[in-house]
């Protein structure tokens, strides 16, 4: 069965400090994965996918395989970041529909 | 553009009521899916439909029924309103099935069952 590890229900980091938000997952086909946000009073939204292999805001995100981890990073928080952050993994499988499995979540707090 | 829409935005209910959370979506998505999310547990899923007039369960699906009649809505009735569904329900529409494929989510109803 699919499952998300997200370690830490809480972050504070000082503004400008790295960020790393952790994600492990256990899953025994390919792995799709994803980071979604929520910030104060907005829906949640999709933040970026490994596939993409993008820098979105400034997050980076790489998946290990070995390690079976997908960790968030910034390498300087600034105080619009704080919000809730959800790892999510999706199976790859072009046969079925998609299932995704979210973790329980981490709320980054950014302080001055 | 309203993305995904979900009515109503707060609920109470009583314990034996029934209730239907509406969910629409303007996007002509495919796929459609309803979550709940507890503390502690994240976002679990309910119930999904991968187009109009299929439907399928997820993880969490037993006291939940759902249809979907046409591409648009994807409403979730609750039959016999029970303490343990008190909730955040999120519905989410993506364009297709496939799991790359990002998750639009609706802001949420939240829901008490007294």
């Amino acid at each position: 069965a699919q499952r998300v590890t997200q370690p830490e229900k809480l972050l504070s980091v000082f503004k400008g400090a790295p960020v790393e938000l952790k994600c492990n997952y256990s899953y025994s086909g390919s792995p799709e994965l994803f980071w979604y946000v929520q910030y104060s009073r907005q829906r949640l939204q999709l933040l970026l996918r490994h596939i993409s292999r993008e820098s979105i805001k400034g997050f980076t995100a790489d998946l290990n395989k070995g390690e079976t981890s997908f960790h968030l990073k910034k390498p300087f928080a600034q105080e619009e970041d704080s919000a809730m952050y959800y790892c999510a993994l999706g199976e790859f499988n072009t046969g079925t529909a998609s299932k995704l499995t979210f973790g329980t979540g981490t709320r980054l707090q950014v302080t001055l | 553009n309203a993305g995904v829409t979900q009515t109503p935005k707060f609920q109470v209910l009583k314990t034996g009521q029934s209730m239907t959370l509406q969910c629409a979506q303007d996007m002509n998505h495919e796929y459609m899916s309803w979550y709940r999310q507890d503390p502690g547990m994240g976002l679990r899923l309910i119930h999904y439909s991968v187009g109009a007039g299929i439907t399928d369960q997820g993880e969490v699906p037993n006291g939940y029924n759902v249809s979907r009649s046409t591409t648009e809505d994807f409403p979730l009735r609750l039959l016999s309103a029970a303490p343990s569904q008190t909730s955040v329900y999120f519905c989410a529409s993506s364009r297709h099935s496939r799991s790359n494929q990002p998750q639009h989510f609706g802001d949420g109803t939240r829901l008490s069952i007294l």
